[in-house]
């Protein structure tokens, strides 16, 4: 069975641009989320989709957007990229999103540099 | 906002040491997650505690959540090379919908 798999694994943007970032959870899991990672910041909540619909939001700027297709494939759009953008963006997948009791699976993340 | 705090921030011990991570809020969660994270990839799970006063063994890892679900703590006996790695912990809200994780603690086992 194949683990989350997200694409692409680096990333080198300049600021003002924009990125968009993809993310395939583990076959029959329909929650996806979406986290930023950095060295001062740790782990941060971007957002939760289920079947398609965000159900949850951390406290992100409108700047970062994302969504969930049909067959629960996600991807995560950052605009007018900024320096402090620089992160490494996990997505993780869970079958039911029924409670954080499940189990979460991580992918191995994007690397995004802004420069 | 619930928040977690991990200490320490940072361990090096040599291998067949002992080591203890703590995972502290003044917010009480539902569940108790621990994850590793090595280098280039994502987290990994590795225990869940629900029940205050609960004690989870997995093998030389020992992970207990407090009486009042406040609070948690992870010890490695005996830690090994392998062993090296980001801890993190994350707390479950009461909605069971959020989950907050603490800053982590980078340990480094050296042979």
């Amino acid at each position: 069975k194949a683990g989350v798999t997200q694409t692409p694994r680096y990333l080198i943007k300049t600021r003002g641009q924009q990125v968009t970032l993809s993310c395939s959870p583990i076959s029959g899991h329909r929650s996806v989320s979406w986290y930023q990672q950095t060295p001062g910041q740790g782990l941060q909540f971007l957002f939760e989709y289920f079947s398609e619909t965000q159900r949850n939001k951390g406290n992100f700027p409108g700047r970062f957007s994302g969504r969930q297709f049909s067959n629960s494939r996600s991807e995560m759009n950052v605009s007018t990229l900024e320096l402090g953008d620089s992160a490494l963006y996990l997505c993780a997948s869970r079958r039911t999103g029924t409670g954080y009791n499940e189990k979460l699976f991580f992918g191995s993340g994007t690397q995004l540099s802004v420069l | 906002t619930q928040l977690l705090e991990q200490s320490p921030q940072f361990l090096s011990i040599q291998e067949g040491e002992n080591l203890t991570v703590y995972c502290n809020s003044s917010s009480v969660f539902s569940s108790l997650q621990w994850y590793r994270q090595e280098p280039g990839e994502g987290p990994v799970l590795l225990v869940t505690v629900v029940t205050g006063g609960e004690v989870k063994k997995l093998k030389r890892l020992t992970f207990q959540f407090g009486d009042a679900r406040k609070d948690s703590s992870l010890h490695i006996t005996a830690a090994q090379p392998g062993d090296t790695g980001l801890y993190l912990c994350a707390g479950a809200s009461a909605a069971g919908n959020k989950l907050t994780f603490g800053g982590g603690t980078r340990v480094l086992v050296k042979p």
